[in-house]
């Protein structure tokens, strides 16, 4: 089941800019990944903050979470063409390993 | 990071006949694996939970008949559709949970089912 909604649906930026997207849930979560999919491939994991973290950084890209707002966002810096792609977060709950996953938001980087 | 590698890629086949998708955790050992279906430019749906030596969990709404899954080992579990339709055509993936790499959920590549 999806709980996540994603915020923007699509983005277009040039290449070097940063990226910023949002990702909003309704429940309680222990867990929130953030995965990123081209166009007809798998996901590919990117980060994984807890819910007791509030930021995390993993090379270009800066996640935070709020649970108070229920509210996550991932940035990603100085862009690249390859950053293309889906961009899907996804929360488990305490205990259940299963993933809902948001509608994701569309990157594109113009070169 | 761990490797999850689903087989076939690609698969065609007519309808009414049984197609298997296999997902296997590489490098890690996977007590719990997972079955999504993506439609074309929508998100990830759950379709059941795949628990080594124990049945699936199904999600609601999915026919249990239709999608066969067995997780006999901790490295492999397997999708079959059966009694394929076209309708079933979509983007099937798999996903594992590593306990090892603090349950961390890794996805494999994907597979496209085309019936035809």
């Amino acid at each position: 089941s999806q709980q996540g909604e994603e915020d923007p649906q699509a983005l277009s930026i040039q290449e070097g800019e940063n990226a910023t997207m949002n990702c909003s849930y309704k429940t309680s979560i222990n867990n929130l990944q953030w995965y990123r999919q081209n166009s007809g491939r798998g996901l590919v994991h990117l980060i994984l903050i807890r819910s007791n973290e509030r930021e995390k950084h993993s090379g270009r890209l800066r996640v935070t979470l709020d649970t108070s707002k229920k509210s996550s966002s991932l940035l990603i810096t100085a862009s690249r063409a390859a950053d293309t792609a889906s961009y899907f977060c996804a929360t488990d709950a305490w205990n259940d390993y299963k993933l809902s996953f948001g509608a994701g938001t569309t990157v594109t980087v113009r070169a | 990071g761990a490797v999850v590698s689903q087989h076939p890629s690609r698969v065609i086949c007519k309808s009414g006949t049984s197609v298997k998708i296999e997902c296997r955790s590489l490098d890690f050992q996977a007590t719990t694996m997972f079955w999504y279906r993506q439609f074309p430019k929508q998100s990830l749906m759950l379709m059941a939970t795949s628990n080594e030596g124990s049945k699936a969990t199904y999600e609601q709404g999915v026919e249990k008949d239709k999608f066969l899954i067995n997780h006999a080992s901790l490295t492999l579990s397997t999708l079959t559709v059966t009694s394929a339709h076209p309708e079933d055509s979509s983007f099937y993936i798999c996903s594992a949970r590593s306990v090892a790499d603090g349950n961390t959920i890794y996805f494999g590549e994907g597979s496209w089912l085309t019936v035809v």
